[in-house]
């Protein structure tokens, strides 16, 4: 089966411009989280979707949006880059998307690159 | 404000020897912890997790431990081997609102030296 799959895997981009990345979940899993990591730190969450709804947002300017699609696939936007968006982005799946514990599985992320 | 910490940046052991990676948190409502490994390159793979009532998770060489009054949870690793080394996150998540939002600490390099 699937993982999570992630495009692109890699992005350079210059400030101010805007950028779209693209998740798509494990078959059957109806939760997407969008999760930033750079150098040195855990990933830190962004957003969680769940059946098209945005059910969680972390602490990230109004830059950032997402969105959910019918097949649960998912997009992050980011506007105006600046150079400290530059970032590793992981993509996380999971079967549930609150009131049960299940493990987020993650993508091999979109590394992007703000020059 | 850090609600997970893992206080080891780097940690090497001897292959067939135990590895212990630490985790404190602060944040009472956190009811699931959850470990993940990373190689370069590659996203987080979930190893394993245990919920708040419980206080022990085994899955083969893996074993997380959780003291709730102490804030604390450790992964052991018996026996390491070479292919486990990589980075070590701890992550918790609690009912807050209704996103399972995960909370990562800032990771434990892992080296086995066969």
């Amino acid at each position: 089966d699937a993982g999570v799959t992630q495009s692109p895997t890699h992005l350079i981009k210059t400030r101010g411009q805007h950028v779209t990345l693209r998740c798509s979940p494990i078959s059957g899993h109806k939760s997407v989280s969008w999760y930033q990591q750079v150098l040195g730190q855990g990933p830190q969450f962004i957003f969680q979707y769940y059946e098209k709804e945005e059910r969680g947002r972390g602490n990230f300017p109004d830059r950032f949006s997402a969105r959910q699609f019918p097949n649960y696939s998912s997009e992050l936007n980011v506007n105006a880059l600046l150079l400290g968006d530059s970032a590793l982005y992981l993509c996380a799946s999971s079967l549930a998307g609150q009131g049960t514990n299940q493990p987020q599985h993650f993508g091999d992320g979109t590394r992007l690159s703000i020059l | 404000d850090q609600q997970v910490k893992q206080n080891s940046p780097s940690l090497s052991v001897q292959e067939g020897r135990i590895s212990i990676l630490n985790c404190d948190y602060t944040n009472s409502m956190f009811d699931y912890f959850l470990w993940y490994k990373k190689y370069p390159a590659e996203g987080p793979t979930f190893l394993i997790s245990i919920s708040s009532i419980k206080d022990k998770n085994e899955d083969g060489r893996f074993t997380v431990f959780l003291n709730k009054s102490a804030k604390h949870l450790s992964l052991h690793i018996v026996p390491s081997q070479p292919g486990d080394s990589a980075v070590y996150f701890c992550a918790a998540s609690g009912v807050g609102g209704s996103a399972r939002q995960l909370t990562f600490g800032s990771g434990t390099q892992l080296t086995v030296l066969p």
